[in-house]
């Protein structure tokens, strides 16, 4: 119940596409869903983030769309760009008594090809 | 502001020997975490701390030990390393707001290898 799955596990995409990364999550107690990317070599960064009474959150290129009731929500990246490629995670995070539990998802590895 | 710094970057142990994975953060960081990453697998939770001088497990503490007795540095220690510990590690730190929204900053990681 404490997993995350992502899918697809990688993803090539052209350049000037969507890149599409899905995930899903049964604990409902989970209160925040943000998403990480991480270049080669690098730690993660938080790159957005939404909260589950928000259907869809949009900055730049990137959307999040979180379906509360299916327990599903993904990554959209608009015309993908070669600086695009790193892996993503989504995570789950749930409030605890002494810190804040995130869960995360296994990863996609994102290649945008020129 | 260098943020959430590692060292060393890269290390071979062999097994049954141990060692200090070292991190410190610049940010004025309550929460620190140390995770490990293992292909296909995410980022699991190694051991965490809300403060200094107060330390728990996460979901994967077995091997490892860690303190915090500054607000700054939190070093992950391994005792008798094993092939299973071979994986990359990643120390992280955050601000906890009492949300459950804080964001977590994470160190370039350490590449161990247990032969």
């Amino acid at each position: 119940q404490q997993q995350v799955k992502q899918s697809p596990q990688s993803l090539i995409v052209q350049k000037g596409g969507i890149s599409i990364i899905n995930c899903a999550y049964e604990n409902t107690a989970f209160d925040y869903f943000p998403w990480y990317q991480q270049f080669p070599g690098k730690g993660p960064a938080l790159l957005i983030a939404i909260r589950p009474d928000v259907s869809e959150k949009k900055e730049g290129r990137f959307t999040i769309s979180f379906n509360k009731s299916a327990k599903q929500f993904s990554l959209h990246i608009m015309d993908s760009q070669p600086g695009d490629s790193a892996t993503y995670f989504c995570a789950a995070s749930e409030k605890k008594t002494s810190y804040d539990k995130v869960i995360f998802g296994p990863g996609t590895s994102l290649s945008v090809i020129p | 502001n260098a943020g959430v710094t590692q060292t060393p970057k890269f290390r071979i142990l062999k097994i049954g020997q141990s060692m200090t994975l070292q991190c410190a953060q610049d940010m004025n960081h309550n929460y620190m975490y140390w995770y490990r990453q293992d292909p296909g697998m995410g980022l699991k939770l190694i051991y965490y701390s809300v403060g200094a001088g107060i330390t728990d497990k996460g979901e994967v503490p077995n091997g490892y030990n860690v303190s915090r007795s500054t607000t700054e540095d939190f070093p992950l220690r391994l005792e008798l390393a094993a092939p299973s510990q071979t994986s990359v590690y990643f120390c992280a730190s955050s601000l906890q707001t009492g949300t459950g929204a804080g964001e977590l900053f994470f160190g370039s990681g350490t590449q161990l290898s247990v032969l």
